[in-house]
């Protein structure tokens, strides 16, 4: 079955340095696969997918992802961290049209 | 704006209360489903829909129900909450192959 493998629970980064968040995927084909980030007491904002073609993308709020089909992986990056980037990161994958299948999540604290 | 909209969220309530949380979507999308947030787990899908009066579990669906009458609308429902429900809810939605949009979360508590 699809499944996704956030190894890292919590990391915690100093502001201005850089920042890799480790996801990896199960999945027979070509997967389809996001980074959703959640702030404290907030929803679920997506950050960016991955349908097909490049396989860096890049998102919101300056992260970038990209797709390793070698290694099953689909690291989220961002070269320099902020202080509001505290927050909880999900990796997912689609499992068909109507559901994602999560990772457990990955706790961003950022250290002054 | 698009957006997907859910009430209440926030909700303290007691064992076996029957209890509805809403979840409304403006996008005219097809699929709705619901999920749930617990430490170390991720999300967890309860329920799925297709469309109007196409409903179906998901990964967790014990204890909980849904409805599909309207397209826009997909409420869940808790007729007998307990304890291991308290956790915190999203509601979600998508065209058919397209990026699903999450509601705001309903943080629930059951005592």
């Amino acid at each position: 079955a699809q499944s996704v493998t956030q190894p890292d629970i919590h990391i915690t980064v100093s502001e201005g340095a850089s920042l890799e968040l480790r996801c990896n995927y199960s999945y027979g084909a070509t997967p389809y696969l996001f980074w959703y980030v959640q702030s404290p007491g907030q929803g679920l904002q997506l950050l960016l997918k991955y349908f097909s073609g490049d396989t860096l993308v890049q998102g919101i709020k300056g992260f970038e992802a990209e797709f390793k089909r070698s290694q099953s992986s689909f690291n989220l990056r961002k070269p320099s961290v902020h202080w509001s980037d505290a927050a909880e990161y999900f990796c997912a994958v689609v499992v068909n049209d109507y559901k994602l299948s999560f990772g457990a999540g990955t706790t961003v604290t950022v250290r002054a | 704006e698009a957006q997907v909209t859910q009430n209440p969220r926030y909700l303290i309530t007691v064992t076996g209360k029957k209890l509805t949380v809403t979840c409304s979507q403006n996008m005219n999308h097809e699929y709705m489903s619901w999920y749930r947030q617990d430490p170390g787990l991720g999300l967890r899908q309860i329920y799925y829909s297709m469309n109007v009066e196409v409903t179906d579990k998901g990964d967790v669906p014990e204890g909980y129900k849904v409805s599909r009458k309207e397209k826009r609308n997909f409420p869940l429902i808790l007729e007998s909450p307990s304890p291991n429900q308290t956790s915190l809810y999203f509601c979600a939605s998508s065209a058919r192959g397209e990026t699903q949009y999450f509601g705001p979360g309903t943080r629930l508590l059951v005592l």
